[in-house]
């Protein structure tokens, strides 16, 4: 089985400022990893995704997350984060093999950007 | 870029009523399509995996017979809330991917359900 935790559940920051979102995953088979962003009341947007290769990968927005396999984790960053970054973060796990594309999602990171 | 639609955007109904809810792939043809339940303040739980032509695979604890889905081309699927109660109120995504089920899924923008 696999699952998803995100360690913050709201992460208040700066204009400018830099931000980590935090994720770590469990599973027992090799997996894919992914971030996606939510805006109030819409779906979800693809951040970016680990499928294979560099661990260090750029995403859109200017966002970057490091696939870190000895800690399970995937963390998100942006060095400097602006308003329009306010969103709801979801970091999520898919298996690579045989999983029929099923995605286990996080609890989520509610960022807030302040002036 | 891929575009999956939902409609109606926001619906509101009455207690024991059924609604249905469509997901398009504009651009694509989505051979696999996936359906997410959001509570408020909560993440997306998968509700059910469905391939055009054949039956929706559930996950546990989520009622079929409920929930009725259907895949009927490679463009639409359905999802049918029959006999809504104020419990089924919540925030219904779905999300579509082209050929294998494991390639990338693009999301569409979610269904706000009311039942009073």
């Amino acid at each position: 089985a696999q699952s998803v935790t995100q360690l913050d559940s709201q992460v208040p920051v700066f204009e400018e400022a830099p931000v980590e979102l935090r994720c770590n995953y469990s599973s027992s088979v090799s997996v894919y990893l992914f971030w996606y962003v939510q805006y109030p009341n819409q779906g979800l947007q693809l951040l970016l995704k680990y499928l294979s290769g560099s661990t260090l990968v750029k995403g859109i927005n200017g966002f970057e997350a490091e696939f870190n396999k000895s800690q399970t984790s995937f963390h998100l960053r942006k060095p400097s984060v602006h308003i329009s970054d306010t969103a709801e973060y979801f970091c999520a796990v898919s298996g690579s093999y045989n999983q029929g594309g099923k995605l286990i999602f996080g609890q989520g990171t509610e960022l807030s950007v302040k002036p | 870029g891929a575009v999956v639609s939902q409609h109606p955007s926001r619906v509101i109904c009455k207690s024991g009523t059924s609604v249905k809810i469509e997901c398009r792939s504009l651009d694509f043809q989505a051979t696999t399509m996936f359906w997410y339940r959001q509570f408020p303040k909560q993440s997306l739980m998968l509700m059910a995996t469905s391939n055009e032509g054949s039956k929706a695979t559930y996950e546990q604890g989520v009622e079929k017979d409920k929930f009725l889905i259907n895949h009927a081309s490679l463009t639409l699927s359905t999802l049918t809330v029959t006999s809504a109660h104020p419990e089924d109120s919540s925030f219904y995504i779905c999300s579509a991917a082209e050929g294998d089920p494991s390639n990338e899924q693009f999301f569409g923008p979610g269904t706000r359900l009311t039942v009073l």
